[in-house]
């Protein structure tokens, strides 16, 4: 098992371009999430999703989108990128709350790291 | 405000020694509190992961202990190894009472050296 993979892993963007991450999970996880992790802040949650076909808004979600089209695939977009918005990017999954013993455990991915100029 | 405080910021030690990682939340209500290890360039990867009726676990090298009341955790790593060096991030999750999702607030790590 691959377990989650993001790509790409690195990314430079000028003001204004749009681009889209992509998250994938190989372990039929019902809950996906995407997060942005900054220096000196925790990990902070953009959108999440609890299953396929649903998304909804994390903590900070000004200026992306997401969508979850397949179970397996959860894509964050965005549509006019900002300086404000250079950071790594996480993707995770879990199972689904309630599933026992599984804690909602994430797994995360390995990152994009994205630079807007 | 659900916030997570570790201590300390950043440690170093001489490979072989013990240390201890400190983490303090105000998260409420409690469902659970992990432990996660972050190398440099890689994702998070989950140690331990404790209840409210959980005073301790272990995984391998690494103990971590809660106490619920006074709202503090801590990361025991014995017997360090130059591979423990990397990030050691603190996250509780709230207890979500409806919808889905999750509610994890995440510390800001402690870095820890491990030099020879």
């Amino acid at each position: 098992n691959a377990g989650v993979t993001q790509t790409p892993k690195f990314r430079v963007l000028k003001t204004g371009q749009s681009m889209t991450l992509l998250c994938a999970q190989d372990m039929n996880h019902e809950y996906m999430y995407w997060y942005r992790q900054d220096p000196g802040m925790g990990l902070r949650l953009i959108h999440y999703s609890v299953g396929e076909g649903t998304t909804a808004k994390g903590e900070v979600p000004d200026g992306y989108n997401v969508s979850r089209l397949k179970k397996q695939n959860f894509l964050l977009g965005l549509e006019s990128a900002a300086p404000s918005q250079t950071s790594v990017y996480f993707c995770a999954s879990s199972l689904a709350s309630g599933t026992y013993g599984s804690y909602n455990e994430q797994f995360f991915g390995p990152g994009t790291r994205l630079t807007v100029l | 405000k659900n916030q997570v405080e570790q201590s300390p910021q950043s440690l170093i030690i001489l490979e072989g020694k013990n240390c201890t990682l400190q983490c303090n939340y105000t998260v409420s209500p409690f469902s659970n509190l992990r432990w996660y290890k972050q190398d440099t360039g890689r994702g998070p990867v989950s140690l331990t992961i404790m209840t409210f009726s959980e005073n301790t676990k272990s995984n391998g090298r690494y103990t971590a202990t809660l106490d619920a009341d006074t709202k503090q955790s801590s990361l025991h790593i014995t017997a360090s190894q130059l591979s423990d060096s990397a990030s050691y991030i603190c996250v509780v999750q709230a207890r979500v009472l409806t919808g889905g999702g999750n509610k994890l607030t995440f510390g800001t790590g402690t870095q820890l050296k491990v030099e020879l």
